[in-house]
């Protein structure tokens, strides 16, 4: 009865690999989004999707590629993995705008 | 832009203690709520408290409450006997009404000491 569901929690993976990470939350939200928190803990909006729409994106190099099959889904596709992408991704999700975001577990990328 | 500051990168608390964790905001806006989550080891963000700028009465949770003062745009966390399994980072976090982003401050990693 996980409300907000990361796979892979672990993912390590070589520089100019491609990776994907999936989310999904299972409260009937409209509203999703991807965080990423640096290794200094610095926590920071990357997208955010009301409806399966791309509502922000923060400045993210286009190698990084939000997808929202469904309201309940939002994947999130990395290409040519950097060293600097090494960090842990958060997917969220919410009811509304401004609404509580409940966060999923987490996924710490290693890129060698 | 809205930034959150935690002045504070570490405290420490002894285990039956009170210890309140800092958090200012800057905005220029009326309509905004406040956060307050917790990420302990296990690196979970769990939601402490939520705060809605309109709301003069301080909201609390059972041990967390906060002290909201809008006019100096200050949003601290008090925790009353503390326990150890409230070891963790602390994060104040800011939104604006009708928006989904939401911004963080740098966190507050919180010991508590038996």
């Amino acid at each position: 009865d996980t409300a907000v569901s990361q796979t892979p929690k672990y993912l390590v993976t070589q520089m100019g690999n491609d990776k994907s990470i999936k989310c999904e939350q299972n409260l009937g939200h409209d509203t999703m989004y991807w965080y990423k928190q640096d290794s200094k803990k610095f926590l920071k909006i990357m997208f955010s999707y009301n409806n399966k729409e791309l509502i922000i994106n923060e400045t993210v190099p286009n190698r990084f590629s939000p997808k929202s099959p469904d309201k309940a889904h939002l994947n999130l596709h990395i290409n040519s993995l950097e060293l600097g992408d090494s960090a842990v991704y958060f997917c969220a999700s919410s009811r509304g705008l401004a609404g509580v975001q409940f966060f999923g577990p987490g996924t710490r990328l290693t890129v060698l | 832009a809205q930034t959150v500051t935690q002045s504070q990168p570490e405290m420490s608390v002894q285990e039956a203690e009170t210890v309140t964790l800092s958090c200012t905001y800057d905005t220029s806006e009326s309509d905004y709520y406040l956060f307050w989550y917790k990420q302990p080891p296990s690196r979970q963000m769990i939601l402490v408290i939520r705060q809605e700028a309109y709301k003069q009465q301080n909201a609390t949770e059972n041990r967390f409450s906060v002290n909201f003062q809008k006019a100096a745009k200050s949003f601290s966390l008090k925790i009353s006997d503390s326990q150890l399994g409230d070891a963790a980072m602390y994060f104040c976090a800011y939104i604006k009404g009708g928006s989904e982003k939401l911004v963080f401050g740098k966190g507050t990693k919180l010991t508590v000491n038996p």
